[in-house]
């Protein structure tokens, strides 16, 4: 087990509700990034969180959204779902310095999101 | 932005064959290649990794070859076994301050007793 911890584990909402979804990164890390992976396809980068703050964002809309807190877990929230949105939701936790080497990233379980 | 292409999509091997997957990257800044292995229903798990200062790098059954010319780089899997069948994924980022892997489409590799 890598120590992410994702919840909840499923979730069912209905086209147009919103959602959130929180991930507890390993300990010792500081950075967590979340991706949407598609059934059959790789992980695709929404976007990561470093010292409470976005570090990057992949090709992904603004209803997409997310927090880092202070204990360096995260929110990810998705407003006006879509039915193109049901997917697994990972996160991936890590430790980065400024100007250094990371370690490398460990997964969650995910959260598998369905809208109908 | 980085752009990953993966080969095969999918792979049938019988036990004990080996299996190799490739993969190529587009962008020559990118200095870390990730692979991942997911069985189903189950999280992406790293199994090797390589850093662009090296061009092979080798744990027990499974070796990483890369070539920063080509910009490509390859995942070796030698005496297959049953258990090995999964969803692999390569990955390739730029490293320094911010980790953010571009994945590949995945291979399914199916092994055969």
């Amino acid at each position: 087990e890598t120590g992410v911890t994702q919840s909840p584990t499923h979730l069912i909402k209905t086209r147009g509700q919103q959602v959130t979804l929180r991930c507890s990164s390993q300990s010792g890390h500081n950075t967590v990034s979340w991706y949407q992976q598609a059934l059959g396809q790789g992980p695709q980068f929404i976007f990561q969180y470093y010292r409470e703050e976005e570090n990057g964002r992949g090709n992904f809309p603004p209803r997409f959204s997310g927090l880092q807190f202070p204990n360096y877990s995260s929110e990810l929230n998705v407003n006006a779902l879509e039915l193109d949105d049901s997917a697994l939701y990972l996160c991936a936790s890590s430790w980065s310095l400024e100007g250094a080497r990371n370690t490398e990233a460990f997964f969650g379980q995910g959260t598998r999101l369905t809208v109908v | 932005g980085e752009n990953v292409e993966q080969h095969p999509s999918t792979l049938s091997v019988q036990e004990g064959d080996s299996a190799v997957i490739k993969c190529t990257y587009s962008d020559s800044a990118s200095n870390y290649f990730p692979w991942y292995k997911q069985e189903l229903g189950k999280r992406p798990q790293l199994i090797i990794d390589i850093r662009s200062n090296v061009g092979e790098k080798k744990d027990q059954r499974i070796a990483v070859t890369l070539n920063k010319t080509a910009k490509h780089f390859s995942l070796h899997i030698t005496e297959t076994q049953p258990e090995d069948s999964a969803v692999y994924f390569c990955a390739a980022s730029m490293g320094g301050g911010s980790y953010i892997p571009t994945f590949g489409r995945g291979t399914s590799l199916i092994v055969h007793p």
